[in-house]
């Protein structure tokens, strides 16, 4: 366990649905960042947030959204679904704004595979 | 335009044997460079990270070179394992608080 928890697990459903991903940090880490990968592609950037505010923004599309609570969890919303977005969606958090503190990088959740049919 | 570039063909190789991986970048100036490890349908795993002034860094079986003016990262795995056997990859900043994976490379490890 890393200590990022993402919830659900796996998520099926229809083209033009919505659904939110969840994602609760390690303890103590202020910034949450959130990737998708693609089956057989790398890790796209989607964005990030330190402390409750966008800090970065990757190739967000204008169908997703984010934000951060005050209590550090994350939400990804991703709306009008498409085939395209079945991807696995990672969550990450990390202590500081530029991602890393001496030898410390990024710890990851072991992601929400959505499938969208 | 930024470019982060690992072999994508997977690396092969024979159990005891130490394994070798690349990370080439372009139009980045990164102060530093991570290494994950991903196994597959699995969240990458933190493994090493180098700064931009070090030359090298040693952890265990692991070791890193940070080349910028080459603007390459070596990344070792020395008396590999067949537990080794996994896709590897480098990380940088991006700028702007943004932190970009190459592709991986997968790296087969035979008993």
């Amino acid at each position: 366990d890393s200590g990022v928890t993402q919830t659900p697990k796996h998520l099926i459903t229809a083209t033009g649905q919505r659904v939110t991903l969840r994602c609760s940090p390690r303890s103590g880490d202020l910034s949450v960042y959130w990737y998708q990968q693609s089956l057989d592609q790398g890790l796209q950037f989607l964005i990030q947030y330190y402390n409750g505010e966008e800090r970065a923004k990757g190739n967000i599309l204008e169908r997703f959204s984010a934000q951060q609570f005050p209590d550090l969890h994350s939400e990804l919303n991703l709306s009008s679904l498409e085939l395209g977005d079945s991807a696995l969606y990672f969550c990450a958090s990390s202590r500081w704004t530029g991602g890393v503190l001496l030898n410390y990088g990024y710890t990851f959740g072991s992601g929400t595979r959505l499938t969208v049919v | 335009s930024q470019k982060i570039e690992q072999n994508s063909e997977a690396l092969n190789i024979q159990e005891g044997k130490t394994a070798t991986l690349t990370c080439n970048y372009t139009n980045y100036s990164p102060a530093y460079l991570q290494w994950y490890r991903q196994d597959p349908g699995r969240g990458p795993v933190f493994l090493l990270l180098i700064r931009e002034n070090e030359k090298e860094k040693r952890k265990e079986r692991l070791k890193v070179t940070f080349d910028t003016t080459l603007k390459q990262s070596l990344f070792h795995i020395t008396a590999s394992q067949p537990a080794d056997s996994a896709t590897y990859l480098c990380a940088l900043e991006g700028g702007g608080f943004k932190t970009i994976f190459g592709a991986g490379t997968r790296l087969f490890v035979k008993a």
